[in-house]
């Protein structure tokens, strides 16, 4: 079973400043798709960024960009020129692509909670 | 196009109750997906309904159970309410066609038992 860990459970960062959100996860798959997905307080899931395994080259979406270390199964998420909008709950998740319909489940980290300090 | 809707938005229930929480995919998407967030969690996986049927299931018991309809909407089902069942219920919606691998998320249902 896949696992999926984010061991800091709070970060902040200064408005306009640069943090970094780690996650590490573990697989004995090799094609596997990964994603950052942000939850604010409004409850609605909403997807940031996602990187394809087989893809060598980090994904990026605007502000945000990730640092996917296959090897190292580590995959996290960068934001830059932080702004108030980015305080929110982030969740790195794991799906695999052993199966297209039945392994399409989402496997959730525990979060981690972004302040943005103005 | 709406995006996936969840009804009813806040419940509160008693103990050994049973409660019903109903999801509407995003336009074009087949398939839905049930979570369970804890307070201060991740969303741990209950099951997930493709073609009216339930496909995969999680880690739950079986006081959960789901349904599917033709038109591609879901429901919930929670049995024996516990304590523990307090959460927020997420629906989340996909295709099967054109490998998005994509989930996009309802607002959620905050359930609460007393």
């Amino acid at each position: 079973a896949q696992t999926v860990t984010q061991s800091q459970p709070e970060m902040s960062v200064q408005e306009a400043e640069t943090v970094t959100l780690s996650c590490t996860y573990d697989t004995s798959e090799s094609d596997y798709y990964l994603f950052w997905y942000k939850q604010p307080p409004s409850r609605q899931m909403i997807l940031v960024i996602r990187q394809e395994a087989y893809k060598q080259q980090n994904a990026t979406e605007n502000r945000f960009s990730v640092n996917f270390q296959k090897a190292a199964k580590s995959f996290s998420l960068k934001i830059s020129d932080s702004q108030l909008g980015d305080a929110a709950m982030y969740f790195c998740a794991y799906r695999s692509l052993l199966n297209t319909g039945a392994n399409s489940k989402l496997t959730f980290g525990k979060g981690i909670t972004l302040s943005v300090r103005p | 196009d709406a995006g996936v809707t969840q009804s009813p938005t806040h419940l509160i229930k008693t103990r050994g109750q049973q409660v019903t929480l109903r999801c509407s995919p995003k336009s074009g998407h087949d398939t839905v997906s049930w979570y369970q967030q804890a307070l201060g969690q991740g969303p741990q996986f209950i099951f997930q309904y493709y073609e009216e049927e339930e496909r995969q299931r999680g880690n739950f018991p079986d006081r959960f159970s789901g349904h599917q309809f033709p038109n591609y909407s879901s429901e919930l089902n929670v049995n024996a309410l516990l304590l523990g069942d307090s959460a927020l219920y997420l629906c989340a919606s996909s295709s099967e066609q054109g490998y998005t691998y994509e989930q996009y998320f309802g607002p959620g249902t905050r359930l609460t038992v007393t």
